[in-house]
């Protein structure tokens, strides 16, 4: 069965450094993938769609890769601020109609 | 622009209750999704409308669960009788098309006593 795992711990990081972020995933061949926030108390936000045939993604301070041999997917955050704190996930097509997967979320914990 | 819209946002009911939670998508908006969220989880499909059909509704549990989207804009969906295990948090989100980036309402949370 399809399954993608993210990091279940949560990740403590002082200001300033880079997160990073892993999403795997099995039995998946998706032609793009997704990257979400959410903030408690709120629905995810989107922030990044990452192609099969693109390697790296970079928005502001985030940057995605994307990795079809290891079935992976990386998600940084450089520079980090207190403000990033959130949940992270990330989301595949499960097929071509716009049906998506999401994973369980990465907590991400940016402490000044 | 408004974001989607949902009601109420919080939801506290007693087993065997009914329950309805309303989604107001973004204007122009084809598709809609339902997505529940357990705690620590992402969120799992429930059903997906493109305009008024209903296209995915293989996760909705049909015994209890129900959902509709008159005109192809606003949606409801209902749950009765409910039980403990729905607690949660009900999702809902709109795109342009399906494929395209999903927004999210801020959700409907639903704790069952």
């Amino acid at each position: 069965s399809q399954k993608i795992e993210q990091n279940s711990e949560a990740l403590n990081i002082q200001e300033g450094k880079t997160a990073t972020l892993t999403c795997n995933y099995t039995n998946y061949s998706p032609a793009y993938l997704q990257w979400y926030r959410q903030d408690p108390g709120r629905g995810p936000v989107f922030l990044l769609l990452i192609r099969e045939n693109e390697k790296e993604k970079r928005k502001e301070r985030l940057k995605v890769t994307f990795d079809t041999t290891l079935k992976q997917s990386l998600f940084h955050i450089t520079a980090s601020q207190p403000a990033d704190s959130a949940t992270y996930l990330c989301a595949l097509p499960t097929d071509s109609w716009g049906k998506f997967q999401f994973g369980a979320g990465t907590q991400v914990v940016v402490t000044p | 622009e408004a974001g989607v819209v949902q009601s109420p946002r919080y939801k506290i009911i007693e087993k065997k209750q009914p329950v309805a939670f309303w989604c107001n998508p973004i204007s122009g908006h084809n598709t809609l999704y339902w997505y529940r969220q357990n705690l620590g989880q992402g969120p799992e499909l429930l059903i997906r409308y493109e305009n008024e059909e209903a296209v995915d509704d293989s996760q909705l549990p049909k015994d209890r669960f129900s959902a509709e989207r008159l005109k192809g804009v606003d949606s409801t969906l209902k749950i009765q009788p409910a039980e403990l295990g729905d607690s949660a948090v009900y999702l809902c989100a709109s795109s342009l098309g399906s494929q395209e980036t999903q927004y999210f309402g801020p959700g409907t949370r639903l704790l069952v006593l």
